[in-house]
């Protein structure tokens, strides 16, 4: 398996433009999650799915980001408009829901905006 | 808020030192504590999940340990080698997807 597969994996973009951040989870997991690391807060969860269904997106820090999950093996992440202090490395995680189990990251997005 | 604390911060050791740090958590409603090994420029690799009171888990010279009652899981690395270094993260789910995660322990192991 490739694992969780995330592009790009660097971004440098101007204030005021949208990102999107794109993401690949491995095949047959059911939940993913996506990320923010920064040197202030450290691994921040913002939004998890559980078979496509955002379940809980109260980490998502304001409403210029927003994330969706068309199907079982892709999701994105925009920022919109974006700001320099989302800069940051995003990562998404995927895992197969039995409770327990461990989460798999993909190798994370740094997102610089200028 | 969940708080997941993990001291020290940072670590230096010398090669063939046995070190251990540790990971602090709520103890209510608990259901797993990951552990996780964070190489620079890389992404997050599970060490470790841990469910139940008492366990013990080991994997090479690295083992830990978890104390639900009380909050607490001990992370151990017996011989440290340089290749050890990396940053340490534990993560508390109190449910079945959630994960939170502490800032982690930073080990640097010299030659």
């Amino acid at each position: 398996d490739a694992g969780v597969i995330q592009s790009p994996r660097h971004e440098v973009t101007e204030m005021g433009q949208e990102v999107t951040l794109r993401c690949k989870p491995i095949s047959g997991h059911n939940s993913l999650f996506w990320y923010r690391q920064t040197m202030m807060r450290g691994l921040e969860l913002l939004i998890y799915f559980n078979n496509n269904v955002p379940i809980d997106d109260s980490g998502m820090p304001e409403d210029r980001f927003s994330a969706k999950m068309p199907n079982a093996s892709f999701s994105t992440l925009k920022i919109q408009p974006s700001e320099p202090r989302d800069s940051a490395v995003y990562f998404c995680a995927s895992k197969y829901e039995t409770g327990g189990s461990e989460q798999f990251f993909g190798p994370g997005t740094r997102l610089t905006v200028l | 808020i969940l708080n997941v604390e993990q001291s020290p911060q940072s670590l230096h050791v010398q090669e063939g030192d046995s070190t251990n740090f540790t990971c602090s958590f709520p103890s209510s409603n608990f259901y797993a504590l990951h552990w996780y090994r964070w190489e620079t420029a890389k992404s997050p690799e599970a060490l470790f999940v841990m469910t139940l009171n008492g366990d013990e888990k080991k994997k090479g010279r690295i083992s830990a340990t978890l104390n639900t009652k009380e909050g607490y899981s001990y992370l151990y690395i017996k011989g440290s080698q340089p290749e050890d270094s990396a940053t340490y993260l534990c993560a508390f789910s109190g449910s079945a997807r959630q994960l939170t995660f502490g800032s982690g322990t930073q080990l640097t192991v010299l030659p």
